[in-house]
């Protein structure tokens, strides 16, 4: 089955502590993002990446960091986590090149900062 | 201005009914408009994609698409009450931009 997979799907930490999410897809896309769901605020763009060793800031990227040594994963890093990081992530991923192409996304992970 | 507009709702329909969401964009570059079905606590999920000025049908779900007057909209006809689900409306720059989502009811 395609899909982008998502660990932990929900996360209580403390603040200082480093975490890691993981995304892995297996669709081989070459495009994949993380974006962070807040009320009223929507989906926004943290990081994204349109290949393996490329990397880019989205709207939000302040706090986070990732990597992409291999197509399909796309792990999110947060090494110092601070309550205003308490949030609901997303992984996405999608194709790229002629065409127009919808993400598909992973099932979420629910981060709380205390 | 929002890069992407919707009214947060929430857009209440009785069963069977036609349910009718709008979206507005800023930038009249973009290309390609999505429209995702997100139920609480869950992922979103693609539903219907144009690219094209128009209508494009799909089962129950119509997206309208107006380029001069840069909006979209999401038909849903003969709502169901598993239909009620935040929509959200993404709109395809040089980058994937969503909106806030229409929270819509759909009530027996």
């Amino acid at each position: 089955e395609a899909q982008v997979t998502q660990n932990p799907r929900y996360l209580i930490t403390v603040t200082g502590k480093k975490l890691t999410v993981t995304c892995s897809q297996n669709m081989n896309h070459e495009y994949m993002s993380w974006y962070r769901q807040d009320p009223g605020l929507g989906l926004r763009q943290i990081y994204y990446s349109m290949n393996v060793e490329v990397t880019d800031k989205g709207d939000v990227p302040e706090g986070y960091k990732v990597s992409r040594k291999e197509k399909r994963n796309f792990p999110l890093i947060l090494e110092s986590p601070s309550p205003n990081q308490t949030s609901l992530y997303f992984c996405a991923s999608k194709r790229t090149g002629p065409g127009h192409y919808g993400y598909t996304f992973g099932s979420g992970t629910r981060l709380t900062v205390v | 201005q929002k890069e992407v507009e919707q009214n947060s709702g929430p857009l209440s329909v009785p069963e069977g009914a036609i349910a009718s969401l709008n979206c507005t964009y800023s930038d009249r570059g973009s290309q390609s408009f999505f429209w995702y079905r997100q139920y609480s606590g869950k992922s979103p999920e693609l539903i219907m994609s144009i690219y094209s000025n128009g209508d494009k049908e799909d089962g129950r779900f119509t997206a309208q698409l107006n380029k001069a007057s840069q909006y979209v909209s999401l038909l849903i006809r003969d709502s169901q009450p598993s239909d009620s689900a935040t929509y959200l409306c993404a709109v395809n720059t040089d980058k994937l931009i969503f909106g806030t989502g229409t929270r819509l009811q759909v009530f027996p």
